[in-house]
């Protein structure tokens, strides 16, 4: 079972701040890694999947980056909307959906 | 527009029953989309809980849930459900239903509002 760890498992930042959030798989799984934000009381909301691929809708400020074990999430330009868990999670056609344990992103 | 509608906030006492449910609308509930449950505890992060496949009703558990839950799917009326035998305490947590997009990626990309199911004696 392929395992997916998230650092770090909370962080503080300011408005306007460039953030990254790492996630690290216990075994390789070329891109098949996705993202979700998900906000206090409602569902997560897939930001990226194939690690690099943006969602419509989503804005430009977010990126991801990586291949086989070890990929990261970034935000420029940090926006009030942003204060959120953040959650890596790998999924591949064998049907393993295992999720990060989140990131906590706080404002300073 | 796609929705996955959830069914409402459940109290219940240990031991007993429960069938919650997630309503799809806005596209072809069988043609060749997977439906996921998850699990998020208090203040917790999310776990999967399993997929089904609503046209065949063909389901893949997460070894940590299997034998712990049911999941089953009425394609006639286009909602997919979760079911528990005899709650614990335990099982306290909001539940999602999540679609995963139709192609060769698997990925989430839309999702039901949650339903909090609150078992207690």
């Amino acid at each position: 079972d392929i395992q997916m760890t998230q650092s770090p498992s909370s962080l503080s930042a300011s408005i306007g701040d460039r953030v990254t959030i790492t996630c690290r798989a216990s075994q390789t799984i070329r891109d098949y890694l996705n993202w979700y934000q998900q906000q206090p009381g409602k569902a997560p909301k897939l930001l990226i999947s194939a690690a690099s691929t943006l969602e419509s809708g989503v804005p430009s400020r977010f990126s991801g980056s990586g291949y086989g074990t070890d990929f990261t999430l970034s935000i420029n330009n940090l926006q009030p909307a942003d204060f959120a868990v953040y959650y890596c999670q790998h999924s591949d056609s064998t049907h393993n959906y295992n999720f990060g344990q989140g990131t906590k992103l706080e404002i300073k | 527009e796609v929705q996955l509608v959830q069914s409402g906030t459940e109290v219940k006492k240990p031991g007993e029953s429960l069938n919650i449910s997630c309503k799809a609308s806005g596209y072809s509930f069988t043609d060749n989309y997977w439906l996921m449950w998850v699990r998020q505890m208090p203040g917790k992060g999310l776990e999967w809980m399993g997929i089904i496949y609503p046209d065949d009703s063909d389901t893949r558990y997460n070894p940590s849930f299997q034998g712990q839950v049911t999941m089953s799917a009425d394609k006639s009326i286009n909602t997919a459900y979760l079911h528990w035998s005899s709650l614990q305490a335990s099982d306290t947590a909001v539940y999602f239903c999540a679609r995963r997009r139709s192609g060769w990626y698997p990925s989430f990309d839309f999702w039901g509002q949650g339903t909090l199911v609150y078992v207690s004696s």
